[in-house]
């Protein structure tokens, strides 16, 4: 079985402050993405990575970097966190591109920026 | 632009059918997801349809038309472990997910 972790399932964070959220793949998968998931919207794609080192925009990237310096692991940051980034945040990982790929996904991580 | 439209929320008896719809207006199309997501919980993969017709799952079935624009998924004998948010997602040219903003399922016994 495909498992996909996330370093918290809860965070606390006051305004300005950097975050780093970590999600870790253990099935070799090459593509991994971070969304945010907001109450009466779909998932929002923020950025994802088609191999180490590789990062691409997603729709939302403004407020966020990425980091992937290891295949398994690929990091979200908020440079400065504002209380608009206030949601929940899913990581997923493929196998690869292709249309029958499934998106494999962590437990989450619901931040709260105060 | 790219839009997926299904309803926020539904209402089901134990036992009972249903079937929620999604409609989808997308560039490209390179096929259909639903997913399941309990509260608190990571999507689950369901059902992935890319040819017009019904895919029967068991307890579940998907079904597509290319033509409309439009998918729906089928639970049946529904149990109360069938609550749940349920995503529809598109893949568009691109081969990036298009996703709804899902449709919870209440279960009522």
């Amino acid at each position: 079985d495909v498992k996909v972790t996330q370093s918290s399932r809860y965070l606390v964070k006051r305004t300005g402050e950097k975050v780093f959220l970590e999600c870790v793949q253990d099935m070799d998968h090459e593509n991994m993405f971070w969304y945010r998931q907001d109450p009466g919207l779909g998932l929002r794609l923020i950025y994802f990575s088609y191999d180490v080192k590789m990062k691409e925009k997603g729709d939302i990237p403004e407020g966020y970097s990425v980091s992937r310096e290891k295949k398994e692991r690929f990091s979200l940051i908020l440079e400065s966190a504002s209380t608009n980034q206030t949601s929940m945040y899913l990581c997923a990982s493929t196998l690869g591109q292709g249309a029958t790929d499934t998106q494999y996904f962590g437990p989450g991580t619901r931040l709260t920026v105060l | 632009g790219q839009n997926i439209d299904q309803p926020t929320e539904m209402t089901a008896t134990e036992g009972a059918i249903v079937q929620i719809n999604c409609t989808y207006q997308t560039s490209g199309f390179n096929g259909l997801f639903w997913y399941q997501q309990h509260a608190g919980e990571a999507p689950t993969f369901l059902s992935y349809n890319v040819l017009d017709g019904l895919e029967e799952k068991g307890s579940f079935s998907s079904f597509l038309s290319r033509s409309k624009g439009y998918s729906y998924l089928l639970l049946k004998e529904l149990q109360m472990k069938d609550s749940a948010s349920y995503l529809c997602a598109v893949m568009d040219s691109n081969y990036q997910l298009i996703w709804g903003a899902g449709t919870k399922l209440i279960i009522k016994p």
